[in-house]
């Protein structure tokens, strides 16, 4: 089945540090690759969509400039948490759709998300 | 704007009963309707979907849903439960015209007792 790895599994950094989190879709191809986060107990929040070749579509409330999202190629998006704070330690999630199923009803995949810790 | 509704923040149930975890949800337009499992820090795994066609749904690990229309309700269920099956489900709905964004519910704490 579709496959979707997501890397680092755990970081933990200090204050001000810049964290970058890889997701890749390995068995298949995905234009559109979708970055989430959710809080302790709580469901997922959208925070993105991103779009390979293109820039990302940021939910409201999302600050660009803080989390960036690379989509460079149909395989791989990256999320970087730019001077990380506390207050962004989080569990996030990446999600892909299979671009090439022909069909726009294919569920999406998920990585099994990073557990960022800022000190 | 579409809304997903998980009613039940947890759901106990005894090894080897059967185990429903409801789940109802609101949109304009037909709905895209999934079940996903998260276990402990880890991602979302994929159960089940209904697109079109017959109303009930057959996915992975023995569980399956039922899809009401006129109740906009997407129901999962199980009939024989497992210890294993303690963890977390998320039921999501997704809609064309919404730009094909998947929305999640609560999300539904299962725990299953030996």
């Amino acid at each position: 089945g579709a496959v979707v790895s997501q890397h680092p599994s755990w970081v933990i950094c200090k204050s001000g540090t810049s964290v970058k989190i890889e997701c890749r879709s390995l068995d298949f191809q995905a234009t559109t690759m979708f970055w989430y986060r959710q809080f302790p107990k709580q469901s997922l929040m959208l925070m993105a969509t991103s779009n390979e070749g293109s820039k990302a579509t940021y939910e409201q409330g999302v600050e660009k400039d803080k989390f960036l999202i690379n989509h460079a190629s149909l395989t791989l998006s990256t999320l970087t948490v730019t001077s990380a704070h506390p207050e962004d330690s989080s569990f996030y999630i990446c999600s892909a759709r299979d671009s090439g199923a022909g069909q726009p009803n294919q569920p999406q995949h998920f990585g099994d998300g990073t557990r960022l810790s800022i000190l | 704007a579409q809304s997903v509704a998980q009613p039940e923040d947890q759901v106990n149930v005894a090894e080897g009963n059967p185990l429903t975890v409801k789940c109802t949800y609101s949109v304009s337009g037909n709905p895209y309707l999934f079940w996903y499992v998260q276990y402990p820090n880890r991602g979302l795994q994929f159960l089940l979907k209904y697109i079109t066609g017959d109303n009930l749904v057959k996915g992975s690990y023995g569980f399956e849903a039922e899809f009401n229309k006129s109740q906009t309700s997407f129901h999962l269920k199980k009939p024989s439960a497992l210890v294993s099956d303690s963890a977390l489900y998320f039921c999501a709905v997704r809609v064309k015209a919404a730009g094909n964004k998947l929305t999640f519910g609560g999300g539904t704490r299962v725990l299953v007792k030996p």
